[in-house]
């Protein structure tokens, strides 16, 4: 069983939607990061969350310590969205990083 | 501009050779890592160093080595002891061990 669980794996949406991918972990941990993969593979930091909710444009992740769940929802999709979405956690016992296996999102114009 | 560069993006080797990546970085960070990512999996971590001179095994170390001798540079040597190197990898750094990690933009190591 994997640490951190994504869903949905695939996502297709029209242009405009709302969208939501969901993350949840087994381990304690210390903070919840959330990443964006291109097609090219270069990887950008979105979010890094301990607690509450961050906002950064039409991004906005939340995160549930009690029931070790975060949502990443995006609002007013665009086709330029479209990229991995990977959810992933700094454990707080030991030296251990977990990822997800990443949510692969498609924006339709 | 600062940021995080992986040299080269595409590396082809024969089997049985040695081959260095390399990440260098020039945000000032203390911490940095090596991942590993295979097509439907989640990355895995296969070093990390938290201070020059100083680096720690991750999940998947095994036919893998590092070297910290400068706070910028933590290249990674693929070894002929990794039984299957054929992978995307990724180098990252943060400023300390908690914090947000910046990212590469990863080498593609493709072994023949």
């Amino acid at each position: 069983k994997n640490e951190v669980e994504q869903s949905p794996q695939n996502l297709t949406a029209q242009e405009g939607e709302f969208i939501t991918i969901n993350c949840s972990y087994s381990v304690g941990i210390s903070a919840l990061h959330w990443l964006q993969q291109h097609p090219g593979g270069g990887i950008v930091s979105l979010f890094m969350l301990s607690s509450g909710k961050k906002k950064h444009g039409r991004l906005i992740a939340t995160i549930n310590i009690q029931e070790k769940h975060s949502s990443l929802h995006i609002t007013a999709s665009h086709p330029r969205d479209s990229a991995v979405y990977i959810c992933a956690v700094n454990s707080n016992t030991g030296n251990q990083f977990y990822f997800g296996t990443g949510t692969s999102l498609t924006v339709i114009p | 501009d600062g940021g995080i560069t992986q040299s080269p993006k595409y590396l082809f080797r024969k089997e049985g050779q040695n081959v260095t990546l390399s990440c260098e970085q020039n945000l000032n960070h203390d911490a940095m890592y090596w991942y590993r990512q295979d097509p439907g999996q989640g990355l895995r971590l296969i070093y990390y160093s938290q201070i020059v001179n100083d680096f720690q095994k991750g999940d998947i170390a095994e036919g893998y080595s590092v070297s910290r001798e400068k706070k910028e540079s933590f290249p990674l040597t693929v070894t002929s002891a990794q039984k299957n190197p054929t992978a995307f990898y990724l180098c990252a750094s943060s400023i300390g061990k908690y914090n947000e990690q910046f990212f590469g933009p990863g080498t593609r190591l493709t072994v023949l």
